[in-house]
């Protein structure tokens, strides 16, 4: 009931293109959903974050959509460029301690 | 503002050996998480320490055990290393207040159980 369920697990673009990695989750005492951008070697640094009373926040490129209902949030990233191109995973807060997804592979394309 | 520093970067055991690895917190932060990220994976919860004292643990054996420090830097340690131990291991520190409190990660330790 912990899980954190992220798909797809690599996506492939050309610059400019909307890559959408999803994740669906459980445990309803989550109370805080952040994505975190991660390049090999590096620790993952934070990206953006959602908490659930809200459906969507964006900030630049990066927009998070949280449906409550449905127990599902993705991450959207507008005009993607091959700088963008790195690990991602979505996780869920509960409280403090964070659950990860699996991790998305995302390839940008000049 | 100094960032989360983590050493050593790279570390080589051999099987049923002891390591320690190091974390020094961002500045200002009283609270550290450890994570162990295998290849391939998301990083998972291994504990956290506040105010030197363990403040949740995820699902590991005890011959995972850490510290905290006065200054909120911390030690992860690990006793009777398995090859299943091989991974990056990574802190985070966080300011502890009253709503939820973002995690900032170091750039992690890679550990190889050999």
């Amino acid at each position: 009931q912990q899980q954190v369920k992220q798909s797809p697990q690599s996506l492939i673009v050309q610059k400019g293109g909307i890559p959408i990695i999803n994740c669906a989750y459980e445990n309803t005492a989550f109370d805080y959903f952040p994505w975190y951008q991660q390049f090999p070697g590096k620790g993952p640094a934070l990206l953006i974050a959602i908490r659930p009373d809200v459906s969507e926040k964006k900030e630049g490129r990066f927009t998070i959509s949280f449906n409550k209902s449905a127990k599902q949030f993705s991450l959207h990233i507008m005009d993607s460029q091959p700088g963008d191109s790195a690990t991602y995973f979505c996780a869920a807060s509960i409280p403090d301690k964070l659950i990860f997804g699996t991790g998305t592979r995302l390839q940008v394309f000049p | 503002e100094t960032g989360v520093t983590q050493s050593p970067t790279h570390l080589i055991k051999t099987r049923g050996q002891q390591v320690t690895l190091r974390c020094s917190s961002q500045s200002g932060h009283n609270t550290v998480s450890w994570y162990q990220q295998a290849l391939g994976q998301g990083p998972q919860f291994i504990f956290q320490y506040y105010r030197e004292e363990e403040n949740g643990r995820g699902n590991f054996p005890p011959r995972f055990s850490g510290l905290q420090f006065p200054n909120y830097s911390s030690e992860l340690n690990v006793n009777a290393l398995e090859l299943d131990d091989s991974a990056l291991y990574l802190c985070a520190s966080s300011l502890r207040t009253s709503g939820y409190n973002e995690q900032f990660f170091g750039p992690g330790t890679r550990l190889t159980v050999l």
